[in-house]
């Protein structure tokens, strides 16, 4: 079975300043997508930026961009010019390409940005 | 409407009754998915539904537990003799198609809360 692990329950940066989230996965698949979701309090799950594994280039979205390491599971989410509507918890989550489309998360990251 | 749409918002109940929460996916969206989500915890598969195939029940946790797609629009979980460890938010999302040419949209979820 496919595992998401986000390894920082917290982090927090500076308003301007840039921020890693880590993420990292274990599956046996060659073929999967991986997304990175903002949840601020209201609740809403919101699509940052997605990532799909046979491509090589690491997905950009404006002030967020990923490095993806496929050999490492790796799926970090770098966000440069931090704002404070950044503030919220991020979840990385894995989709098997195969089966059903269900989203694999892990236990998410709480971003704070202070000014 | 223009998102997901969950409800009730919130929802307060007593031990063992049983509780309706209802999702209106966007218009045209083939695909829905139920999620859970405990206090502090990522996202939690629960059931997904694709046009006229067979959901995938999964992730049903007991099978106090269903859910039904009419019409292949408004959907509804039902969680039957409530116990205190469904408390939760139940998110909902839909998608148009599978892979990443239908990313999943979320609505803004149920907390429901049991005492």
């Amino acid at each position: 079975a496919q595992t998401v692990t986000q390894s920082q329950p917290e982090m927090s940066v500076q308003e301007a300043e840039t921020v890693t989230l880590s993420c990292t996965y274990d599956t046996s698949e060659s073929d999967y997508y991986l997304f990175w979701y903002k949840q601020p309090p209201s609740r809403q799950m919101i699509l940052v930026i997605r990532q799909e594994a046979y491509k090589q280039q690491n997905a950009t979205e404006n002030r967020f961009s990923v490095n993806f390491q496929k050999a490492a599971k790796s799926f970090s989410l770098k966000i440069s010019d931090s704002q404070l509507g950044d503030a919220a918890m991020y979840f990385c989550a894995y989709r098997s390409a195969r089966n059903t489309d269900k989203l694999i998360f892990g236990t998410g990251t709480r971003l704070q940005v202070f000014p | 409407g223009a998102g997901v749409s969950q409800s009730p918002s919130n929802k307060v109940t007593e031990k063992g009754k049983d509780v309706e929460l209802r999702c209106d996916p966007i218009s045209g969206h083939t695909a829905l998915y139920w999620y859970r989500q405990s206090l502090g915890q990522g996202l939690e598969f629960l059931i997904y539904f694709q046009g006229n195939s067979a959901p995938d029940k999964s992730g049903l946790p007991s099978d106090r537990f269903s859910a039904e797609r009419t019409g292949g629009s408004v959907s509804t979980l039902t969680i039957q003799r409530t116990q205190q460890e469904d408390s939760a938010v139940y998110l909902c999302a839909s998608s148009w198609g599978t892979g990443t040419r239908g990313p999943q949209h979320f609505g803004d979820g149920t907390r429901l809360s049991i005492l």
